[in-house]
C-alpha cells in the first residue's frame, strides 16, 4: 500500500525565514512520481513540483528547492526567504502505477498537510 | 489558458436529498479525477476517467455516488439520499500525463 507522512502539522516562521517542509513516503512501486501541492486560503491545490523516482537530482527552482531521497523515502520541500503569499497549507502526494486494462492510472496519495504560516 | 472549472463552488443540501457537481477539465487532457476532502485532511481518490470511460473506482466510492463523463469532455458527480458524512470538499482534476491540476473544488455542506 501507498502511504505518504507529513509530521510537520503546522509551522509558523517570520518572513524571510528559510522554511523546510518534511515529507516521508512507503511505497512498493519501483516507478513513481512525487508531488508538492499548495492549497491556499481559497481552496484550490496549486502545483508546484514533480520529481520523478528515477531522478534523485536536487533542484532549485526560484525560491524553491526540494531535497529527494530515495534511500530514506524522503522528498522534503524548502521555501528560501518566505514571504506572508507563501502561507498556505502544503500537501506532498505520491502518485503509483496502477495498471488498468484498457491504460494505465495514476492515483494520487496525499499526506495529511502542512499549515504554512508566515508572519510579517 | 483556462483551468479546470467546477460548479457549483458551494452547495448546502439537507439530508436525504440528491446533488450534482460539474467538473470541466482543461480542454487537450484526456483523464479526468475525482477526490474527495475533509478538514484538515488530505485529498482522496474517488474515481478516474481516460476519455469517457471510468476505469478505476474507490472504495470510498458508495453506491450513492455515480459519476459519468458522457463525451468525454466534462464530467459529473451525483450524490444520491446525501448523509452528513458526506459534507466535505469534492476536487475535479484533470492531466495529460504524470501532472494532475485541480479546479476549485465544490464545497458540500449537508444540513
Amino acid at each position: 500500500a501507498q502511504k505518504v507522512t507529513q509530521a510537520q502539522t503546522e509551522i509558523s516562521v517570520v518572513e524571510k525565514e528559510d522554511v523546510t517542509l518534511d515529507c516521508v513516503y512507503e511505497t512498493r512501486d519501483t516507478t513513481y512520481y512525487l508531488f508538492w501541492y499548495k492549497q491556499p486560503p481559497s481552496g484550490e491545490l496549486v502545483f508546484l513540483i514533480r520529481r520523478n523516482s528515477f531522478d534523485e537530482q536536487n533542484e532549485i527552482s526560484g525560491r524553491y528547492s526540494w531535497n529527494f531521497q530515495k534511500s530514506t523515502s524522503s522528498f522534503n520541500f524548502t521555501i528560501t526567504a518566505s514571504q506572508v503569499v507563501d502561507s498556505a497549507v502544503y500537501f506532498c502526494a505520491l502518485s503509483f502505477f496502477s495498471v488498468i486494462s484498457s491504460g494505465s492510472a495514476r492515483q494520487l496519495t496525499f499526506g495529511s498537510g502542512t499549515q504554512l504560516t508566515v508572519l510579517p | 489558458d483556462t483551468g479546470v472549472s467546477q460548479d457549483p463552488r458551494h452547495k448546502i443540501t439537507k439530508r436525504g436529498q440528491n446533488v450534482t457537481f460539474r467538473c470541466d477539465p482543461i480542454s487537450e487532457h484526456n483523464r479526468l479525477y475525482w477526490y474527495r476532502q475533509t478538514l484538515g485532511q488530505g485529498p482522496e481518490f474517488l474515481t478516474y476517467f481516460q476519455n469517457e470511460a471510468q476505469l478505476e473506482k474507490s472504495r470510498l466510492l458508495s453506491d450513492r455516488f455515480s459519476a459519468e463523463r458522457p463525451k468525454g469532455s466534462f464530467s459529473t458527480l451525483e450524490i444520491q439520499r446525501t448523509e452528513q458524512g458526506d459534507s466535505a470538499m469534492y476536487l475535479c482534476a484533470s492531466s495529460q500525463r504524470e501532472t494532475q491540476y485541480f479546479g476549485p473544488g465544490t464545497r458540500l455542506l449537508v444540513l
